[in-house]
């Protein structure tokens, strides 16, 4: 079974302050991803990267960044958190390839982050 | 601009009655179409997924329909359990490894 894991179930931090979110995976995907979920919202994709060192902006990386410095980890980093990035944040990842069972993305189980 | 929609946030069933979760979508791009299920604390998990090449898929007690025509599936579930009370996804690709998801709809199944 695919294992996505997170540092952190839950996750409390001030305004300003760098939040650094950690996300592993176990099977060697080559894809991996940050969204934020938000009510009303669905889930809304921060960044992705689909190798090692690689990145590309989804639809809303502002007051973002992340790193992936090895095939199995994918960090995102809040520069100065603000109230408005207090949501869920899932990490997900992928098999890499041509067929459909690439666009299957599994999940960790998230990271409720509360900015004061 | 979401490309993903689905217009009923909720949905409340009865025990043993069909679910139907409905999602509508705007880009002809869109080839791949999957459902996830979400339980409170917990990460999305994939349920179903059908390619525009088919108009239905069944695994069990899930069937998704396609109607590419009008840019609508659906998710059937028969019956409905209580262990299906929870937050349902639509999503999307258009083989770009990214997926487009809906706000999600939350069935109820009452015993």
């Amino acid at each position: 079974d695919v294992k996505v894991t997170q540092s952190s179930r839950y996750l409390v931090k001030r305004t300003g302050e760098k939040v650094f979110l950690e996300c592993v995976q176990d099977m060697d995907h080559e894809n991996m991803f940050w969204y934020r979920q938000d009510p009303g919202l669905g889930l809304r994709l921060i960044y992705f990267s689909y190798d090692v060192k690689m990145k590309e902006k989804g639809d809303i990386p502002e007051g973002y960044s992340v790193s992936r410095e090895k095939k199995e980890r994918f960090s995102l980093i809040l520069e100065s958190a603000s109230t408005n990035q207090t949501s869920m944040y899932l990490c997900a990842s992928s098999f890499p390839g041509t067929s459909d069972i690439t666009d299957t993305q599994y999940f960790g189980p998230g990271t409720r982050l509360t900015v004061l | 601009d979401q490309q993903v929609k689905q217009n009923s946030p909720s949905l409340s069933v009865q025990e043993g009655r069909i679910s139907i979760l409905n999602c509508d979508y705007t880009n002809s791009m869109f080839d791949y179409f999957l459902w996830y299920k979400k339980y409170p604390a917990e990460g999305p998990t994939f349920l179903i997924s059908i390619s525009s090449i088919k108009d239905k898929n069944e695994d069990g007690r899930f069937t998704v329909f396609l109607n590419k025509s009008a840019k609508h599936l659906s998710l059937h579930i028969v019956p409905s359990q209580p262990g299906d009370s929870a937050v349902y996804f639509c999503a999307a690709s258009a083989s770009d490894y990214k997926l487009s998801f809906g706000a999600g709809t939350t069935v109820t199944v009452r015993a």
